[in-house]
């Protein structure tokens, strides 16, 4: 097991609805990293927390956004749901510098917007 | 131009072949390269990282960088259908924090 966990693991919504995603990082882990993988591509980078600061976010709109806890799980939140943010959505998380090593991703939530 | 781009494939191979996973970047200051696999439906798992211009091998694994080229490919040896997944090259740009960018992937059949 990867040691990241991700809640919950399936969800179906409705375009225009909320969501929120949640990842337990990897025990000493201080960096969350949130990807998208929509089916067949490759994951894409949404944003990383870093001690509850976001410090990078790739091509994303505002209503994507996150939070990072003091125990460094985090939360993905996505607003205004469109059928294109159907995807199965990844955390990741490390240890600064580490990321450079690879990262172990969770196992991931299904989202399906209908 | 793609940052990271790979061939969808599918990649068909028999069991014992050796198969031949082919990955190219655009960005030439990108450090850090690595190789998952992902089975239909899970999480894609890290099976290869490379730094350095040359081979590093890893069991059946091989990885290998051409970083003038801006090439990297993944040799898997003595195919087992078990490893009939997509695999993903994954690059770490040169950035002020830690960011994959995935290619598509390859997808690797190998039948019995």
């Amino acid at each position: 097991e990867t040691g990241v966990t991700q809640s919950p693991t399936h969800l179906i919504k409705t375009r225009g609805q909320q969501v929120t995603l949640r990842c337990s990082s990897q025990s000493g882990h201080n960096t969350v990293s949130w990807y998208q993988q929509a089916l067949g591509q490759g994951p894409q980078f949404i944003f990383q927390y870093y001690r509850e600061e976001e410090n990078g976010r790739g091509n994303f709109p505002p209503r994507f956004s996150g939070l990072q806890f003091p125990n460094y799980s985090s939360e993905l939140n996505v607003n205004a749901l469109e059928l294109d943010d159907s995807a199965l959505y990844l955390c990741a998380s490390s240890f600064p510098g580490q990321g450079a090593q690879g990262y172990t991703f969770g196992s991931g939530t299904r989202l399906t917007v209908v | 131009q793609k940052e990271v781009e790979q061939n969808s494939g599918p990649l068909s191979v028999p069991e014992g072949a050796i198969a031949s996973l082919n990955c190219t970047y655009s960005d030439r200051g990108s450090q850090s390269f690595f190789w998952y696999r992902q089975y239909s439906g899970k999480s894609p798992e890290l099976i290869m990282s490379i730094y350095s211009n040359g081979d590093k091998e890893d069991g059946r694994f091989t990885a290998q960088l051409n970083k003038a080229s801006q090439y990297v490919s993944l040799l898997i040896r003595d195919s087992q259908p078990s490893d009939s997944a997509t695999y993903l090259c994954a690059v770490n740009l040169n950035a002020g924090f830690q960011k994959l960018v995935f290619g598509t992937g390859t997808r690797l059949l190998v039948s019995p």
